[in-house]
């Protein structure tokens, strides 16, 4: 069921923009983009989600291209604490649950 | 304050043996869910409840067992535990989904060994 196509790994000097990229070729148009990260033995985190605009919050901004095939995440100032892997979903949001399908994701890894 | 929260944290047993691992959220959500996360790091969706109700079950052999005696509590209950139920099971609570929503909120894990 994997939707979304992202590398397996990236590098990212500390303090330093991080930019994840993801592709969702076959994305359909009432599927968001979310992106989740998992930090070494913690829970999935929830990032942002967007559908056609760019979003941006407190943690990170998403670059969503104008034909949706792709989109970016950013990390404006990558720091150690940031090193997890990184999931790109596409999914409609459903009305009695949300089941994410969670891929291989990209491992960042944030160097000092 | 955790969000949502699981025990144990870790959990080994012998083979054959009957466990229980505990959810609680105190986000006011609806819908709790159980993912399962195996030693290659694929995380699957198990269960999903809504209001107490089973909504999603992810072709889960039946010795796997959700309760919701709540809608603040999904437990899990695995009977005649195997080698492969080895494993680290997460939970995770949302509101009722519809237009942007959808963000899930994931408790800390409970890591299974099964000997």
């Amino acid at each position: 069921d994997a939707k979304t196509t992202q590398p397996p790994s990236m590098d990212c000097a500390e303090g330093r923009a991080a930019n994840l990229p993801c592709n969702h070729s076959t994305i359909s148009g009432n599927e968001y983009v979310y992106w989740y990260r998992q930090i070494h033995s913690q829970g999935p985190q929830y990032i942002i989600h967007g559908l056609k605009n760019n979003e941006t919050n407190e943690m990170a901004s998403l670059i969503i291209t104008e034909d949706r095939k792709s989109s970016t995440l950013i990390l404006p100032h990558a720091t150690l604490r940031d090193t997890a892997v990184y999931y790109c979903i596409v999914r409609v949001p459903q009305t009695g649950a949300n089941n994410l399908f969670f891929g291989t994701g990209t491992r960042l890894t944030v160097i000092p | 304050d955790t969000a949502v929260s699981q025990t144990p944290k870790y959990l080994v047993t012998q083979m054959g043996n009957d466990k229980s691992i505990k959810c609680e959220q105190n986000l006011g959500h609806d819908t709790m869910y159980w993912y399962k996360q195996d030693s290659k790091k694929f995380l699957k969706i198990m269960f999903s409840y809504n209001n107490k109700e089973l909504i999603i079950n992810e072709t889960v052999p039946n010795r796997f067992s959700p309760k919701s005696p709540d809608k603040a509590h999904l437990n899990l209950h695995i009977n005649s535990l195997e080698l492969g139920d080895s494993a680290v099971y997460f939970c995770a609570s949302s509101h009722k989904g519809g237009g942007g929503a959808g963000e899930l909120f994931f408790g800390e894990g409970s890591r299974l060994t099964v000997l």
